[in-house]
């Protein structure tokens, strides 16, 4: 069936660190894959997204290339910043029947420190 | 534009209390959705819809109903609480138009069930 696993967190990095988040999917065809972010109290936002293979999503410095042959999609940003703290969550988009059903991860929790 | 508003934002319920959980969204999107987010589970799949009077199961529908009499509203129901329902539940709608169909969510509705 279609899954999403993630690295378990949480993630507790100094500010201005180098960020990965790895991401690897379960899926028939070629689902769209995407990376939502959850800040505290909120609701989930799309952060970025791919659609096929060897794409590159981004937004706001994060990003993530959908790589087919290890069926991954890593999220990184090169310097992260106090307010990236949040929740991530790696998502695919199931291909097959279901109109929108998504998939996540469990999550992962990101804590920058000053 | 509200985008999707939740009430209430915060419940707490006895074992075998019934309420019903209001989502509401302004942006005229057929999708809607109700997930329900666990620690260590990501978001899973309860209910969705993709128009008036059109509802269907996704992954865990034990326990909830949901019905769609409107484009912008989408209730779910909890006939008889139990304490496996204590969760964070978030309400999310989309178009099901265009090639990428972003999903956009409301804020939540933290439940306890004791």
């Amino acid at each position: 069936g279609n899954s999403v696993t993630q690295m378990e967190g949480p993630v507790t990095l100094s500010e201005e660190a180098f960020l990965t988040i790895n991401c690897t999917y379960t899926a028939t065809g070629y689902p769209s894959l995407f990376w939502y972010v959850q800040y505290p109290g909120e609701g989930l936002q799309l952060l970025l997204k791919a659609t096929k293979a060897d794409d590159k999503g981004s937004n706001k410095g994060f990003e993530a290339t959908y790589r087919k042959e290890t069926t991954s999609f890593h999220l990184e940003k090169g310097s992260v910043q106090v307010s990236d703290s949040a929740v991530y969550f790696c998502a695919l988009r199931r291909v097959s029947g279901g109109y929108n059903k998504l998939i996540f991860g469990a999550g992962t929790r990101l804590a920058v420190h000053p | 534009n509200a985008g999707v508003t939740q009430t209430p934002k915060f419940q707490v319920l006895k074992t075998g209390q019934s309420m019903t959980l209001q989502c509401a969204q302004d942006m005229n999107h057929e999708y809607m959705s109700w997930y329900r987010q666990d620690p260590g589970m990501g978001l899973r799949l309860i209910h969705y819809s993709v128009g008036a009077g059109i509802t269907d199961q996704g992954e865990v529908p034990n326990g909830y109903n949901v019905s769609r009499s409107t484009t912008e509203d989408f209730p779910l129901r909890l006939l008889s609480a139990a304490p496996s329902q204590t969760s964070v539940y978030f309400c999310a709608s989309s178009s099901l138009t265009g090639p990428y169909n972003e999903q956009f969510f409301g804020p939540g509705t933290r439940l306890t069930v004791l």
